[in-house]
């Protein structure tokens, strides 16, 4: 299981871009990496997730590093709504996601 | 709408009593899972289950037991044995093992007095 690494806190305004960073140096050839957020007291939700490439979705942008050493999350134009803790997880099967403590991400308007 | 249904929302009881909380879903998925999350910490895997009647510990299973009669339900009880069960209790199913999508419900919130 690869081990990622995230800034415990991002602030961001409304609007603008938020690039949401992780870095996980030790994944292996057959692990995803997966991005999901989690709203105060509610289930978390899943966002995207990549192998390689890049992938885009109605919610967010995923960037990976050649390397696949790290990787961004972008949303495009952030919301007061987007407020949330944001998990990047590396991980081959389901059964195998850890959850860490993630990015606490602050929209302000 | 498909999706994960948790049940109680909210959950008081007394020291030493057993409680059960409630995952049902119409997802028609294969696995499901049950994670505890403490205030300010992520989550962590109580007990998953792939396949119906069929079903594996997580990282902190002592204190718990599960169940998988059917493929749309997987109840959770939390035991007089589990020696700090205040907690957010989140349910979770995926299409099965590989797929790596989670669908989670609401939560329970369960605190022990």
């Amino acid at each position: 299981d690869a081990k990622t690494t995230q800034p415990p806190s991002m602030d961001c305004a409304e609007g603008r871009a938020a690039n949401l960073p992780c870095n996980h140096s030790t994944i292996s050839g057959n692990e995803y990496v997966y991005w999901y957020r989690q709203i105060h007291s509610q289930g978390p939700q899943y966002i995207i997730h990549g192998l390689k490439n890049n992938e885009t979705n109605e919610m967010a942008s995923l960037i990976i590093t050649e390397d696949r050493k790290s990787s961004t999350l972008i949303l495009p134009h952030a919301t007061l709504r987007d407020t949330a803790v944001y998990y990047c997880i590396a991980e081959g099967y389901t059964d195998k996601l850890i959850f860490g403590t993630g990015t606490r991400l602050q929209v302000f308007p | 709408d498909g999706g994960i249904t948790q049940s109680p929302k909210y959950l008081f009881r007394k020291e030493g009593q057993n409680v059960t909380l409630s995952c049902e879903q119409n997802l028609n998925h294969d696995a499901m899972y049950w994670y505890r999350q403490d205030p300010g910490q992520g989550l962590r895997l109580i007990y998953y289950s792939q396949i119906v009647n069929d079903f594996q510990k997580g990282d902190i299973a002592e204190g718990y037991s599960v169940s998988r009669e059917k493929k749309e339900s997987f109840p959770l009880t939390v035991t007089s044995a589990q020696k700090n069960p205040t907690a957010f209790y989140l349910c979770a199913s995926s299409i099965d093992r590989g797929s790596g999508e989670l669908f989670f419900g609401e939560g329970s919130r369960l605190t022990v007095l």
